[in-house]
């Protein structure tokens, strides 16, 4: 299995452009969820998806759009990039959610570093 | 609301040193602790757990108790190596769908 995996690694964006971020797992986890990781501020995490077609809202959810149309695939969306959205950011999954059980391991990608200038 | 509250780093020790990490939560109910651990370059990876009070969860030889009484559960390893060098997170599980992540601490080691 090759676990999260995440794409691009690293990605320099001017003001106001638009991407996406892939996030792919193989583990057929059903929950999946994406966070920002800046310095002195740990994880926070942006959305999250409960299963295929269901997503809600994490702490920091604005600027940032997300679906979830299968199982395996979660992508991020920047619809018009900032400066204050330069960050590091991760995906994970789990079999379930926490909230099913408050024991469920994250699996962790390898992040994608986005400069926005 | 429920959050987790670190040591600020960074903890920079000698090779064979003894290390603890602090780390206090605020919750209501019974929630399930972790220590996740970033090694340089990487994602984060979970390196042990507890699910109630007065659990110990121990892995790579790092435990951590899940203490009620205190709501702590502080990282310890009695002889850090200098590839324990990494960031780690104390995290919460409150049985909705969210992890909360502490502000993660930097570990130094030095040979």
């Amino acid at each position: 299995n090759a676990g999260v995996t995440q794409t691009p690694k690293f990605q320099v964006l001017k003001t106001g452009q638009s991407m996406t971020l892939q996030c792919a797992q193989d583990m057929n986890h059903e929950y999946m969820s994406w966070y920002r990781q800046d310095p002195g501020m740990g994880l926070r995490l942006i959305h999250y998806s409960v299963g295929a077609g269901i997503t809600d809202q994490g702490e920091v959810p604005n600027g940032y759009n997300v679906s979830r149309s299968t199982t395996e695939d979660f992508p991020l969306r920047l619809l018009s990039a900032a400066p204050s959205q330069t960050s590091v950011y991760f995906c994970a999954s789990s079999y379930n959610s926490p909230g099913t059980s408050g024991v469920e391991t994250q699996y962790f990608g390898p992040g994608t570093r986005l400069l926005v200038l | 609301g429920n959050s987790v509250t670190q040591m600020e780093g960074p903890v920079t020790l000698s090779e064979e040193a003894f290390l603890t990490i602090n780390c206090t939560y605020t919750a209501t109910g019974y929630p399930s602790l972790f220590w996740y651990v970033q090694y340089p370059g990487e994602g984060l990876q979970l390196l042990l757990k507890a699910t109630k009070a007065d659990d110990k969860g121990s892995n790579k030889g790092f435990e951590a108790t899940y203490r009620k009484e205190t709501t702590s559960f502080h990282l310890e390893k009695g002889s850090v190596q200098v590839s324990d060098s990494a960031v780690y997170f104390c995290a919460l599980g409150d049985n909705t769908d969210k992890l909360i992540f502490g502000t993660g601490t930097r570990l130094q080691v030095f040979p």
